[in-house]
């Protein structure tokens, strides 16, 4: 079956340093991986989706996920970090279809 | 164009009463896929619906059940709450029901006493 563990529950960052937020996947195929973030009284959103086409995946608001297979890991990073990225982001593997199957998150807060 | 919405945003059961939550999908998109959402947890998989039909169920009993109307539009309903029913419930819909990249609403949050 599929998984994914998120190894850090919160991250804490100051505005303009870089952000890492790790994840490790477990797979007995191919996986598809995506990123997906919840702010606050909002619907989640995809941030990014990994399909095996490239092993570096862009995202929309300066986001990207490196997949590596010999790490079973997919972190998402990003260069300069901003207030407005202070969510809550969770690492998800496609078991099969649309059932994704969701890490338990990790909070990142962003400090000014 | 119209994003998911979900009715109502926050309601309040007690234990053994029966829930309808509501969700209009995003304009175009043929697949809703539920999911429950405990405090401090991941969304976990109820099911999917696809034209009309169940089309993937996660780890939930029988109580929890749905639909999906023509209009593409979704009913969840969960029978015999119980107090661990207690959680976010949310609505995602999609184009296609295996690309996985679905649109979510911002929820029913569900309370049982």
């Amino acid at each position: 079956a599929q998984s994914v563990t998120q190894l850090d529950s919160h991250v804490s960052v100051s505005e303009g340093t870089p952000v890492l937020l790790r994840c490790n996947y477990s797979s007995s195929y191919s996986p598809s991986l995506f990123w997906y973030v919840q702010h606050p009284n909002k619907g989640l959103q995809l941030l990014l989706k990994y399909t095996s086409a490239a092993t570096l995946v862009k995202g929309i608001n300066g986001f990207e996920a490196e997949f590596k297979k010999s790490e079973t890991s997919f972190h998402l990073t990003k260069p300069s970090a901003h207030m407005s990225d202070a969510a809550e982001y969770f690492c998800v593997v496609s078991q099969y279809g649309n059932k994704l199957v969701f890490g338990a998150g990790t909070i990142l807060r962003v400090k000014s | 164009e119209t994003g998911v919405t979900q009715s109502p945003t926050h309601l309040i059961k007690t234990r053994g009463q029966q829930v309808t939550l509501r969700c209009s999908s995003q304009s175009g998109h043929n697949t809703v896929s539920w999911y429950q959402q405990a405090l401090g947890q991941g969304p976990q998989f109820i099911f999917q619906y696809y034209r009309e039909e169940e089309n993937g169920r996660g780890n939930f009993p029988p109580r929890f059940s749905g639909l999906q109307f023509p209009n593409y539009s979704s009913e969840l309903n969960v029978n015999a709450l119980e107090l661990d029913d207690s959680a976010l419930y949310l609505c995602a819909s999609s184009l296609g029901s295996n690309t996985g990249e679905l649109f979510f609403g911002e929820g029913s949050r569900l309370t049982v006493l």
